[in-house]
């Protein structure tokens, strides 16, 4: 089975300076990999996906996220961080669930606070 | 303004009721998924549909139904046999092909059991 693993609960992080959280993978074949974040209450949105190709993925509000297949992980980052990017993050990967259908597969997520 | 709805956003439910959670499409995408959020342990699968009229068990599917009459909707009902049915529960829909695959959510409906 794929999966994926967040190893930090809680990331605190001062505004204005630079942000990572950390997903590592765990699959077998190429990795469909996926970082969604959710404010409180509120439905999960998509931030950026690694399909194949460039190993640095850019997505929504600034976001962008470094695939490293030997290390094999999926780490999001941005530059520089928002109080408004405190939020839960969550990694997801896809995972086939036969006769041609998928369904993706969830870290536990990682809450980010970002300090004014 | 196309998008996933659900609704009620919060539902209070007794113990020994079955209640019904909607899900409303109007993306037109064939694949619907039902997850269950509790802290600290991110989604789990409840149940997903690829196509009208079929549906497959997820991970914990185990006290919960669901039905996919129509390509836009997909209900979950919760019975009375889910032991520990309080949590906040995303509907989710997605288009399998064309390079796309990522998921988009409804804003949720949480689930309070009294």
């Amino acid at each position: 089975a794929q999966s994926v693993a967040q190893p930090e609960d809680q990331v605190n992080v001062a505004e204005g300076n630079p942000l990572t959280v950390k997903c590592t993978y765990s699959v077998s074949g190429n990795p469909y990999l996926f970082w969604y974040v959710q404010y409180p209450n509120r439905g999960l949105q998509f931030l950026l996906k690694y399909i194949t190709g460039d190993n640095l993925v850019k997505g929504s509000y600034g976001f962008e996220a470094e695939f490293n297949k030997s290390q094999t992980s999926f780490h999001l980052k941005k530059p520089s961080a928002l109080v408004s990017d405190s939020a839960l993050y969550f990694c997801a990967v896809r995972e086939p669930t036969g006769a041609g259908s998928y369904q993706l597969t969830f870290g536990k997520g990682t809450k980010l606070s970002v300090i004014p | 303004d196309g998008g996933i709805t659900q609704s009620p956003k919060y539902l209070f439910r007794k113990e020994g009721q079955n209640v019904t959670l909607s899900c409303e499409q109007n993306l037109n995408h064939d694949a619907m998924y039902w997850y269950r959020q509790d802290p600290g342990q991110g989604l789990r699968l409840i149940y997903y549909s690829q196509i009208v009229n079929d549906f497959q068990k997820g991970d914990i599917a185990e006290g919960y139904s669901v039905s996919r009459e129509k390509k836009e909707s997909f209900p979950l009902t919760v019975t009375s046999a889910q032991k520990n049915p309080t949590a906040f529960y995303l509907c989710a829909s997605s288009i399998q092909e064309f390079g796309v695959y990522e998921q988009f959510f409804g804003p949720g409906t949480r689930l309070t059991v009294l």
